[in-house]
């Protein structure tokens, strides 16, 4: 399909185990970000990516999460020495632009569970 | 980031119109004022967004306060796929970047 794309949909894993996450956005949107959803609330915001560059990433909540987007399509979160509180679901959206007044397209999610 | 504030929870019957309010006082000049929605288990999903005047599109119109201190979404006739999350998110266009999401507000449609 021509929408942002997530894989895996659902990842279980284990406490202190290495999980990586995969976005892959809308054809020539240059703009990507990451956000992350508990259970009950609303996105939060984690990074964002214009081109390859990161151009926000004051949402990541510590040294254990990092994303990549190394030729300004694809995008991978990666998260390290996974806890049980990192368990949510993980979104990824693209737009044609980082500026303006552009819509976000999201994609469904990846929920991920730390056992 | 400018704040907004919206009801945790509204009802509406199906096929009569609902009114989805949204307060921003701190609004600046340069904040569109933007909608998304999340329907259960899907990403969030772009309604409408507006500056000053009011806005129509085929989701949904959306209302703004001649002050800009506050807008109201308007859904002509729900219907139970309209049943969401509605979030009312400001965003400043010249420097656009992330959206900041709220609590929104969610929206139950009886048939």
């Amino acid at each position: 399909g021509a929408g942002v794309s997530q894989t895996p949909s659902n990842k279980v894993t284990e406490k202190g185990k290495y999980v990586e996450l995969r976005c892959d956005p809308i054809s020539g949107h240059t703009a990507l970000y990451w956000y992350r959803q508990s259970l009950g609330q609303g996105p939060e915001f984690l990074i964002y990516f214009q081109g390859t560059g990161a151009a926000d990433d004051s949402g990541l909540p510590n040294d254990r999460f990092f994303a990549v987007r190394p030729e300004g399509s694809v995008s991978t979160l990666k998260i390290q020495r996974t806890e049980r509180g990192d368990s949510a679901v993980y979104l990824c959206a693209s737009s044609l632009a980082l500026a303006g007044t552009g819509e976000l397209f999201f994609g469904e999610g990846s929920r991920l569970t730390v056992l | 980031d400018a704040k907004t504030t919206q009801p945790n929870s509204m009802e509406s019957n199906e096929e009569e119109p609902v009114h989805l309010p949204c307060n921003h006082s701190t609004i600046s000049g340069t904040d569109y004022i933007h909608w998304y929605r999340q329907l259960p288990s899907q990403g969030p999903e772009y309604v409408i967004h507006g500056l000053t005047s009011n806005v129509n599109n085929r989701m949904a119109s959306l209302a703004i306060a001649e002050d800009r201190k506050s807008s109201t979404l308007i859904l002509h006739r729900a219907t139970l796929r309209d049943a969401a999350v509605y979030y009312c998110i400001l965003r400043d266009a010249p420097q656009g970047g992330k959206l900041i999401f709220g609590q929104g507000t969610e929206l139950s449609v009886k048939p």
